[in-house]
């Protein structure tokens, strides 16, 4: 019953060091999503995936990456770490819309970037 | 350009008394509609959610919200509010045809409730 699971929970990283956040599922939702939480801008959309192999530029993309090899997993990559990329990071799933839009959403990673 | 606007960043209520969350959207079409509740250091939870039919949707934790077209608003209220409410919550809108159910979110309000 773990729903949505994101690993770390906390990190802090070094301008210019890069790392790799893990999104898991086990709702077998077709879509997967990546948020950044900013104090006063709500959750902006990062990067999105609506099937295994495929993923499309969300709201905000500039300096992430994301790669979705598996159905359950949505990993978000920073190739080079900035101090703008301090923040929240939500994974979410969903099935689709047809199926009632019922995201879930992880528990999110807390990212410093010094 | 479309976009979801919460007026209010913060609002603090008196445990007990009556709580009014605003939402207005500006969209093409109407689009679905909902409102998430994000506890201190947690995920956000669906409250509730519109896509047609009846104005006033019912939700979760004794939360109902109203949809109004002629004010593209959708207003989250609560008639006595719990010390348990106090939280961030935030409004989300979706296109109806949206490729891939994004959902845009509005900039939170914190409530706090005082005793």
């Amino acid at each position: 019953n773990a729903g949505v699971t994101q690993t770390p929970k906390f990190r802090v990283l070094k301008t210019g060091q890069s790392m790799t956040l893990l999104c898991a599922q086990d709702m077998n939702h077709e879509y997967m999503y990546w948020y950044r939480q900013d104090p006063g801008m709500g959750l902006r959309l990062i990067h999105y995936s609506v099937g295994e192999g495929t993923t499309a530029k969300g709201e905000v993309p500039d300096g992430y990456n994301v790669s979705r090899l598996k159905k359950q997993n949505f990993l978000l990559g920073l190739e080079s770490a900035a101090p703008s990329q301090t923040s929240v990071y939500f994974c979410a799933s969903s099935y689709h819309r047809e199926r009632g839009y019922g995201y879930t959403f992880g528990s999110g990673t807390r990212l410093t970037v010094v | 350009a479309q976009s979801v606007t919460q007026p209010d960043i913060h609002i603090t209520v008196s445990e007990g008394a009556s709580l009014e969350l605003r939402c207005n959207y500006s969209y093409g079409a109407t689009p679905y509609l909902f409102w998430y509740v994000q506890s201190p250091g947690q995920g956000l939870q669906l409250l509730l959610k519109y896509f047609s039919g009846d104005t006033l949707v019912q939700g979760i934790k004794g939360f109902e919200a109203e949809f109004k077209r002629s004010q593209s608003s959708f207003n989250l209220r609560k008639p006595s509010v719990h010390w348990s409410d106090a939280a961030e919550y935030f409004c989300a809108v979706a296109p109806i045809k949206a490729a891939g159910n994004k959902l845009t979110f509005g900039g939170g309000t914190r409530v706090l409730v005082k005793p």
